[in-house]
C-alpha cells in the first residue's frame, strides 16, 4: 500500500494563478482532510470529507475548493493564489471515527 | 480557532530522561490524539485515547486524559535522540454529526545526547 500520496511535493505560483493539489489514498478510507501548516503554528483544517460526494468546510476554507467524486481522491483547488496561501499543505485520511489519520508527506507551496 | 494548546512550546532534555507534554482543550471531545512530526515530514499518529478512558500506554508512551479539566498529557519515558520532533495533540469532536480533527500548535522536543 502506498498510503496517502500527495503531488506535487513543491510548487511555486504567481499571484492570481490557479492550481490543484492532488491527494490520493489506497486504503479505502472514508474520511479525508486537508490541512495547512504555517511556521510556528499547528495544522489548520481547510476542508474535510466523510465520504464520496460529501465535503464540508474547516477553519480556513476561503480561497480553496474541494470535491470528492471517488473514495480514493480528494483534490484541493486554489482558485486565485495569494501570498497568504504560501504554506505547507497536508492531506490525511482515516477509516472512520475513533481512528488516527494517516498523513501524506506534504506539498510545499510558495506564492510570489 | 484552534482547540488544543500544548505546553510547553519547547522542551529540551538529556537522553534517557523522561519528557512530559501537556495539552488543554476547550470543548467536549470524542477522543484525543497525539501525533509526532519530524522536521520537514508529515505527521505520524502515535496514540488515541477515548473520552471514557483515563490512561493509555503504547511502548514508551503514556497518555492520560482528564475530561473534567479538559487536559491531556503525553509522557515519553527513557527518551532517545530519535524522539527529537514536534508533538501535537488533536481533539476529535462531533459537530452536527461530522467529525473534525483540530490540532494544537505543538511542542518542539529536543533530546540532547
Amino acid at each position: 500500500n502506498a498510503g496517502v500520496t500527495q503531488t506535487p511535493k513543491f510548487q511555486v505560483l504567481k499571484t492570481g494563478q490557479s492550481m490543484t493539489l492532488q491527494c490520493a489514498q489506497d486504503m479505502n478510507h472514508e474520511y479525508m482532510s486537508w490541512y495547512r501548516q504555517d511556521p510556528g503554528m499547528g495544522l489548520r483544517l481547510i476542508h474535510y470529507s466523510v465520504g464520496a460526494g460529501i465535503t464540508d468546510q474547516g477553519e480556513v476554507p476561503n480561497g480553496y475548493n474541494v470535491s470528492r467524486s471517488t473514495t480514493e481522491d480528494f483534490p484541493l483547488r486554489l482558485l486565485s493564489a495569494a501570498p497568504s496561501q504560501t504554506s505547507v499543505y497536508f492531506c490525511a485520511s482515516r477509516v472512520g471515527t475513533d481512528y488516527g489519520y494517516t498523513f501524506g508527506s506534504g506539498t510545499r507551496l510558495t506564492v510570489v | 480557532s484552534q482547540q488544543g494548546e500544548e505546553d510547553p512550546q519547547a522542551l529540551s532534555i538529556q537522553e534517557g530522561e523522561n519528557a512530559t507534554m501537556n495539552c488543554s482543550y476547550k470543548t467536549s471531545i470524542n477522543n484525543l490524539q497525539w501525533y509526532r512530526q519530524n522536521s520537514g515530514r508529515g505527521l505520524v499518529h502515535l496514540i488515541l485515547i477515548r473520552s471514557n478512558e483515563r490512561e493509555k500506554h503504547s511502548g514508551r508512551l503514556r497518555v492520560t486524559l482528564d475530561t473534567s479539566k479538559k487536559s491531556s498529557s503525553l509522557l515519553i519515558t527513557a527518551s532517545r535522540a530519535a524522539d527529537t520532533a514536534s508533538y501535537f495533540c488533536a481533539t476529535d469532536g462531533s459537530i452536527q454529526g461530522a467529525q473534525k480533527l483540530v490540532f494544537g500548535q505543538g511542542t518542539r522536543l529536543t533530546i540532547n545526547p
